[in-house]
């Protein structure tokens, strides 16, 4: 098993680009999530999607959009880049509908630069 | 509504000595605890999780956790320190049932001199 996979790792975009990072997981959860992580800041919560077909907001949404695509893909988009969201980029999953589960497992990250 | 204290964003300790890394936590339901360990330019790994089985938790590396509700706390320890163990570590707490939002602190870095 892959786990958690995520692409690209490194991307450099010019303010105004737009980009779509991409993860998949192959461990058949249920629940996805995109955090940013920050010097500092630990880790904030973007995006999440709790099951196939639903989408919320995190704590730090505003830039950001994602999408469902099915049960494996979690993507999240960035229509048009700023330097604040210069950041390390994390997927995660995970299966809190199983008894005694509810950890979450991470991808590689993406590391973003927006110049 | 839940959160997560981590005392101290850089621990230094001596190869071979005591590690320990305080993590205090606010839940408004039975929490699910978590310490998660990062190192340089990897994602997140599982070191150990509590979910209302024993107290005293077990986890990967030589590290364990106890469980302490009266003082809402669950401080994560390793008697004898390896210069492996420098990384950054999280503490993180969820509701328990169903689907739960977790909520992560903000990290300590441990720094292993030799």
């Amino acid at each position: 098993n892959a786990g958690v996979t995520q692409t690209p790792k490194f991307q450099v975009l010019k303010t105004g680009q737009s980009m779509t990072l991409q993860c998949a997981q192959d461990m058949n959860h249920n629940s996805m999530y995109w955090y940013r992580q920050d010097p500092g800041m630990g880790l904030r919560l973007i995006y999440y999607s709790a099951s196939e077909g639903t989408t919320d907001k995190g704590e730090v949404p505003n830039g950001y959009n994602v999408s469902r695509l099915n049960k494996r893909e979690f993507s999240l988009r960035l229509e048009s880049a700023a330097p604040s969201q210069t950041s390390v980029y994390f997927c995660a999953s995970s299966e809190p509908y199983r008894q005694g589960s509810y950890e979450q497992y991470f991808g590689p990250g993406t590391r973003l630069t927006v110049t | 509504a839940q959160s997560v204290t981590q005392l101290g964003s850089h621990v230094s300790v001596s190869e071979g000595a005591l590690v320990l890394l305080r993590c205090n936590y606010s839940s408004s339901v039975p929490p699910y605890l978590f310490w998660y360990v990062q190192y340089p330019n990897q994602g997140l790994q599982l070191l150990l999780k509590y979910t209302s089985a024993a107290t005293l938790v077990k986890g990967i590396n030589g590290f364990e956790a106890e469980f302490k509700k009266s003082e809402t706390s669950f401080h994560l320890t390793k008697p004898s320190a390896h210069m492996s163990d420098a990384a950054e570590y999280f503490c993180a707490v969820s509701g328990s049932g169903g689907y739960q939002k977790v909520t992560f602190g903000i990290g300590t870095k441990l720094q292993v001199i030799p």
